[in-house]
């Protein structure tokens, strides 16, 4: 069964730092997915990550897969107060249809 | 806005009841999925459709049950509500087959049961 890890589960952080997310799984999977989450609203979709090496970036955000080590990463630069919220990892469980094994998500507050 | 619509927004029902959430897929999209998110269990896909025929089943509970309508929306229902039945309940929906296509997430239904 896949499984889906995240670090850390909470994340306090000043403006202006930098910080990564990790998102571990399991078993093999060639998709992987970012999605932001604010309070009380649906999920947002922040990157599709499609194959090793894969680095997307939008704005402070900037993501990452290594297919070989089974890792991706969601790197904060500079971060401001607008990007607090959660933020959740999601794999592609090709074995049950495709669907999402979500990770249990990372709360992220940037203090001002 | 992804274009995926669910209705109601907001549902309260005591335990015992039975209700039904509505998912109206983005326009085109063939493939519905329906996920549970509780603060003890985190985000849970719960069963998948694709062009009106099930194709996968995760954690969903024999009370609940779901369907895909001719016109491409589905409904899940709940019954026997327990407590711990509350939740978020999302819907998602995607272009083609599950393999593919990336999925878009609707606004939700909070379905509190007292």
């Amino acid at each position: 069964e896949l499984k889906v890890e995240q670090n850390p589960l909470f994340l306090s952080m000043q403006e202006g730092k930098n910080y990564t997310i990790y998102c571990n799984y399991s078993t093999t999977s060639d998709r992987l997915y970012w999605y932001r989450q604010d309070p009380g609203k649906s999920l947002e979709s922040l990157f599709v990550l499609l194959s090793n090496g894969a680095v997307k970036q939008e704005g402070r955000l900037m993501a990452s897969l290594d297919t070989k080590a089974r890792l991706s990463t969601l790197h904060i630069t500079a971060a401001v107060h607008d990007l607090s919220a959660t933020y959740f990892c999601a794999v592609d469980d090709k074995e049950y249809g495709n669907k999402l094994v979500f990770g249990a998500g990372t709360i992220l507050r940037v203090k001002s | 806005d992804s274009g995926v619509t669910q209705t109601p927004k907001h549902l309260i029902t005591a335990t015992g009841q039975r209700v039904t959430l509505r998912c109206s897929p983005r326009s085109g999209d063939l493939s519905v999925y329906w996920y549970q998110q509780s603060l003890d269990q985190g985000l849970q896909f719960l069963i998948q459709y694709y062009n009106g025929e099930e194709r996968a089943k995760g954690n969903i509970l024999e009370r609940f049950s779901a369907q895909q309508f001719p016109d491409l929306h589905s409904e899940l229902n709940l019954s026997s509500l327990e407590l711990g039945d509350s939740a978020l309940y999302f819907c998602a929906s995607s272009v083609g087959p599950p393999s593919l296509y990336e999925q878009y997430f609707g606004p939700g239904t909070r379905l509190t049961v007292t």
